[in-house]
């Protein structure tokens, strides 16, 4: 596509149930990445998929989130249990590789946790 | 661990102004430095990439340094506009094409 969907924009849960996030990257970039970012804070890294290799998972905040990259394409990011410190604004980005041209992000999920 | 900050966390300006935007890195061994925008409930979007071997980037009115010996990076904004305001984003990258932002400068150009 012309550029990264993500998708739902907006998600309200109860606490205690899971979610699933979405991300569409831009046809051909081989990276994919998922930030996180909580009121008033920078930026969060959470997971960074490139190609066939396997994820970088090292800035999950807890077992309860996982993601997957299905076909090199499409990811899900879930949050199992949510929390109300889930409440965040999930970001994904992708890129190609080598990276001289940088990253382009979507618009966002808004999930909040009630 | 890498972190970056960004001063100063706010910035309130007359239109037509010159300005610059400060962001310090403290690990110098990155792949690249990236400038992005993010207007209210939006996305990001990038303005300016400096790769490691670069020393600046310039797109219309922005221009973006990088000294990496020192850690910092700036992002000049010249003849400012209401249009401008917004929060401004600096990210270091790793060889693995992992960011780590900074908490943003947000802008305010006063008409």
């Amino acid at each position: 596509g012309a550029g990264v969907s993500q998708s739902p924009s907006n998600k309200v849960t109860e606490k205690g149930k899971d979610v699933e996030l979405r991300c569409d990257p831009i046809s051909g970039h081989t990276a994919l990445y998922w930030y996180r970012q909580s009121l008033g804070q920078g930026l969060e890294f959470l997971i960074y998929f490139q190609g066939n290799s396997a994820p970088d998972k090292s800035g999950l905040p807890s077992d309860r989130f996982s993601a997957e990259r299905t076909g090199g394409s499409v990811s899900t990011l879930t949050i199992q249990r949510t929390q109300q410190e889930d409440s965040a604004v999930y970001l994904c980005a992708s890129s190609s590789q080598p990276t001289p041209y940088g990253y382009t992000f979507g618009s966002g999920t808004r999930l909040t946790v009630v | 661990k890498q972190e970056v900050t960004q001063i100063p966390a706010a910035l309130s300006v007359p239109e037509g102004e010159n300005l610059v935007l400060n962001c310090s890195f403290t690990d110098s061994a990155i792949y690249n430095l990236q400038w992005f925008r993010q207007d209210p409930g939006k996305g990001l979007t990038s303005l300016l990439l400096i790769q490691s071997s670069q020393r600046e980037q310039t797109s219309g009115r922005l221009n973006a340094s990088l000294d990496k010996s020192s850690g910092r990076s700036t992002l000049y904004i010249a003849a400012s506009q209401p249009g401008d305001s917004a929060t401004y984003l600096c990210a270091a990258g790793g060889s693995q094409g992992n960011l780590i932002f900074g908490k943003g400068t947000k802008l305010s150009v006063k008409p």
